[in-house]
């Protein structure tokens, strides 16, 4: 089986722009975790989507939103992008409603200039 | 308010000694805490998992305790190998989400030496 991939996989941004990440999870996955890492900060849950409803949402600013396809890939956008929003984006799938273990992708590493 | 602490930033281990890394957590309702590793430009994978009601799990060289009382988790490695050398996250899931969350640790990077 493919593993979660991550497109692209490295961006660069300039600050006010906004930006599309996409995650397509592991075949068969129906829930999709984003989350952000930074130095300082660690690994930070952004929101969950299963069968495109969103279920968990960390917190972070309405800049960031999400949604997730009926294919069950996932997009995530931040507007009016900072330059603290520079960060490894990761996207996670689950095979099912609540599990534990968690299949990352390489992430998306993003910097706002 | 962090959740999910790991205190030591790092640790240092010659190869074939035993490492010892370190969890702390402050959320009674956290159901299952788990391990993961993580290398340079590469995603966390999944390393090994522990229920809140077991103390000790096991698979191969890596063995996870769990003190629920101190509310503390710890992952052995034995023996460790340069290959192990890696960025380890602990994690914890709550019983009570709705759906699939983790709540990580700051990491501690393992280095083990030659």
């Amino acid at each position: 089986k493919a593993g979660v991939t991550q497109t692209p996989r490295y961006l660069i941004k300039t600050r006010g722009q906004q930006v599309t990440l996409s995650c397509s999870p592991i075949s068969g996955h129906r829930s999709v975790s984003w989350y952000q890492q930074t130095p300082g900060q660690g690994l930070q849950f952004l929101f969950e989507y299963f069968s495109e409803t969103q279920r968990n949402k960390g917190n972070f600013p309405g800049r960031f939103s999400g949604r997730q396809f009926s294919n069950s890939r996932s997009e995530m956008n931040v507007s009016t992008l900072e330059l603290g929003d520079s960060a490894l984006y990761l996207c996670a799938s689950s095979a099912d409603a609540h599990s534990y273990e968690q299949y990352f992708g390489p992430g998306t590493r993003l910097t706002v200039t | 308010d962090q959740q999910v602490k790991q205190n030591s930033p790092s640790l240092s281990v010659q190869e074939g000694r035993i490492s010892i890394l370190n969890c702390d957590y402050t959320n009674s309702m956290f159901d299952y805490l788990l391990w993961y590793k993580k290398y340079p430009a590469e995603g966390p994978t999944f390393l090994i998992s522990i229920s809140s009601i077991k103390d000790k799990n096991e698979d191969g060289r890596f063995t996870v305790f769990l003190n629920k009382s101190a509310k503390h988790l710890s992952l052995h490695i034995v023996p460790s190998q340069p290959g192990d050398s890696a960025v380890y996250f602990c994690a914890a899931s709550a019983r009570n989400n709705a759906g699939n969350m983790l709540t990580f640790g700051g990491g501690t990077r393992l280095m083990v030496k030659p």
